[in-house]
């Protein structure tokens, strides 16, 4: 079966850094998105991965790993703003997108 | 652009009720999908498709239908609501290569009671 795995909750303090995982089992791999979704909104798009390495938009990075199955979003300079949860999703080789359940991450002062 | 355009916002239906769930893009995207979300859950795919007049469905398709005329629009339909059914809806589309994302609407706020 095809799986996603990511950390239920996290906690971290604002200005700090942190790191949320995800591991995958796929059947085929086409890419890896990273999406944002505050409570009561929808998700919306943060990175998109497709080869090896690190991707950094601000203060947001995106690292993958194929061979190993793993990704992780790194959130820096943490701000209240971005207590959220995080959704990982892989795209198989059926073009179809595998989405984790999402950590949720909350961010005190 | 207003990109993907979901209606209603809310809605609460009786037991056995049906309604049409509206979802409209402006982005010529090819693939668009329907998700449910229950609270504290993931995304569970209910139906998509991959251009007009093609639809599948996806891992949670029982009690709904949809129906693709057109490029623009992707209306889901719950005959027969059930308690079960409560759940915040996703209307989500994305262009045809590899690495575009997904756009989601706004969402629909359905309670079953």
């Amino acid at each position: 079966g095809q799986n996603i795995d990511q950390p239920t909750e996290m906690t971290a303090t604002e200005g700090a850094i942190v790191q949320i995982n995800c591991t995958y089992q796929t059947s085929g791999f086409n890419g890896l998105f990273w999406y944002q979704q505050h409570a009561g909104e929808a998700p919306t798009f943060l990175s998109y991965n497709v080869l090896d390495g690190l991707e950094e938009k601000g203060r947001f990075s995106s690292f993958l790993s194929r061979s190993k199955g793993y990704s992780y979003l790194l959130l820096k300079e943490l701000q209240m703003k971005d207590s959220a949860s995080y959704l990982c999703a892989v795209i198989d080789s059926n073009y179809q997108l595998i989405w984790g359940a999402g950590t949720k991450l909350i961010i005190k002062p | 652009n207003a990109g993907v355009t979901q209606t209603p916002k809310f809605r609460i239906l009786k037991i056995g009720q049906s309604m049409t769930l509206q979802c409209a893009q402006d982005m010529n995207h090819n693939y668009m999908y329907w998700y449910r979300q229950d609270p504290g859950m993931g995304l569970k795919l209910i139906y998509y498709s991959v251009g007009a007049g093609i639809t599948d469905k996806g891992e949670v398709p029982n009690g709904y239908n949809v129906s693709r005329s057109t490029t623009e629009d992707f209306p889901l339909r719950l005959e027969l609501a059930a308690p079960s059914q409560t759940s915040v809806y996703f209307c989500a589309s994305r262009g045809a290569e590899g690495g575009s994302p997904l756009h989601f609407g706004n969402g629909t706020r359905l309670t079953v009671t």
